[in-house]
Formats: structure tokens, C-alpha cells, sequence
């Protein structure tokens, strides 16, 4: 079965300063993985997403992610936080090509100091 | 294009009623999905639907709970005999495409109370 572990359950980071949202995840294949952001009662929005090819994935807002197969890691990084990034972020591995059905980890909230 | 919505965003209601929710995804979104969260939890996948077919549904998805969309457009999802261990935030999504290429739309999510 598959699984995704978010290491960290609460950051702080200072505006400007970077950002690394940690994930691993246990899949038998090939993996479809996700970020997601979430903001205090709100729906998920999709940061960005890795099928194949490159490693190194853009998103929106400036948010990137390494995808590193020896390491079971797909990490989130920002090389500079805005206050507007205070939310709740989620990492996700998609079951084959069923994208929608995605197991989801428990999330990282992220907190930014002025 | 005015997104997933979903209604009611807040219910609160007594142990042992029935309550409904309604999806109205993205018009002529195919995949329609249903996922429940708990505070502190990432959304735990519960049922999907393509067109009007109930694909998948979840073991969490108890005898308690139906889901519906008969027409291949809205979606409702009831909760019968309500126990404070349904107490979440349900959260609907929908795409065009079964591939993972397409991306996942969810809605702003309803959440439930059960006193």
C-alpha cells in the first residue's frame, strides 16, 4: 500500500528567509506525486506535480520540488517565503494514473514571521 | 468557469440525523471525488465517480453512507444515523481525465459537526 510521511508538522520561517517542506512516500512504482497548499478553511490547491522526465519540478508561487527515487523524497522548497505562504501543505502520491485517488500525508503547516 | 462548489460549507447536527451534501463540479468534468478530513489529518480518499458510475468506494466509507451523481453533473453525499466520529471536513474534487496528467480541482469543503 502506499503511504507519505510529512516529517514535520509545524515550521516557522522568517518572510524572506528559505523554505524545505519535507516528504517521503512508499510506492511500488513509478510514483505521480503532488504538493498541495490549503489555507485555513479552504479547498486544496494543486502546487505542483511529477510523472516523469526531469526531477526538479515548477509550480505556481514560485514553489519548486526535487523528486530524488533513491531517497523515496519529493521535498518542497522556496528559495524566498512570503507572508501570504502561511498555510497548511500537503504531499500526495496518486495511485497509477488515477490522479484523484491520492494518498495524502498529514500536512506541514507553515507559519512566517514578519 | 466558476469552479467546484459545495453546500453547505457548515452543518451542525444532532447524533443520529441525516445530512446531505452537495458537489457541483467543473461543467464537463467526467471524474467526480469525494474525500473526507479530520483536523490534524491529511483528506483520506472516500468514493469516485465517472459520468454517473460509482467507481471505487473507500473501506471507510460505511454502510452509513451513500454517495450519488445521476446524472453525471452533481454528486450528493448523505450521511445516515450521524455519529460524532463523522465529525469533518468533506472535500469534493473533480477533473476531465482519468490520467494523472489531469489536474485534480477541489472545492472549498463542508464541514460537518456532529454534537
Amino acid at each position: 500500500a502506499q503511504s507519505v510521511t510529512q516529517p514535520d508538522i509545524h515550521i516557522t520561517v522568517s518572510e524572506g528567509a528559505s523554505l524545505e517542506l519535507r516528504c517521503n512516500y512508499s510506492y511500488g512504482a513509478t510514483p505521480y506525486l503532488f504538493w498541495y497548499v490549503q489555507s485555513p478553511g479552504q479547498g486544496l490547491q494543486l502546487l505542483l506535480k511529477y510523472f516523469s522526465g526531469d526531477t526538479l519540478v515548477q509550480g505556481i508561487k514560485g514553489f519548486e520540488a526535487e523528486f530524488k527515487r533513491s531517497q523515496s523524497s519529493f521535498n518542497l522548497r522556496k528559495p524566498s517565503v512570503h507572508w501570504s505562504d502561511a498555510a497548511e501543505y500537503f504531499c500526495a502520491v496518486g495511485a497509477g494514473t488515477n490522479a484523484g485517488k491520492s494518498t495524502f500525508g498529514d500536512g506541514t503547516t507553515l507559519t512566517v514571521k514578519p | 468557469d466558476t469552479g467546484v462548489s459545495q453546500d453547505p460549507r457548515h452543518k451542525i447536527t444532532k447524533r443520529g440525523q441525516n445530512v446531505t451534501f452537495r458537489c457541483d463540479p467543473i461543467s464537463e468534468h467526467n471524474r467526480l471525488y469525494w474525500y473526507r478530513q479530520t483536523l490534524g489529518q491529511g483528506p483520506e480518499f472516500l468514493t469516485y465517480f465517472q459520468n454517473e458510475a460509482q467507481l471505487e468506494k473507500s473501506r471507510l466509507l460505511s454502510d452509513r453512507f451513500s454517495a450519488e451523481r445521476p446524472k453525471g453533473s452533481f454528486s450528493t453525499l448523505e450521511i445516515q444515523r450521524t455519529e460524532q466520529g463523522d465529525s469533518a471536513m468533506y472535500l469534493c474534487a473533480s477533473t476531465s481525465g482519468a490520467g494523472a496528467g489531469n489536474t485534480i480541482y477541489f472545492g472549498e469543503g463542508s464541514w460537518l459537526t456532529v454534537v
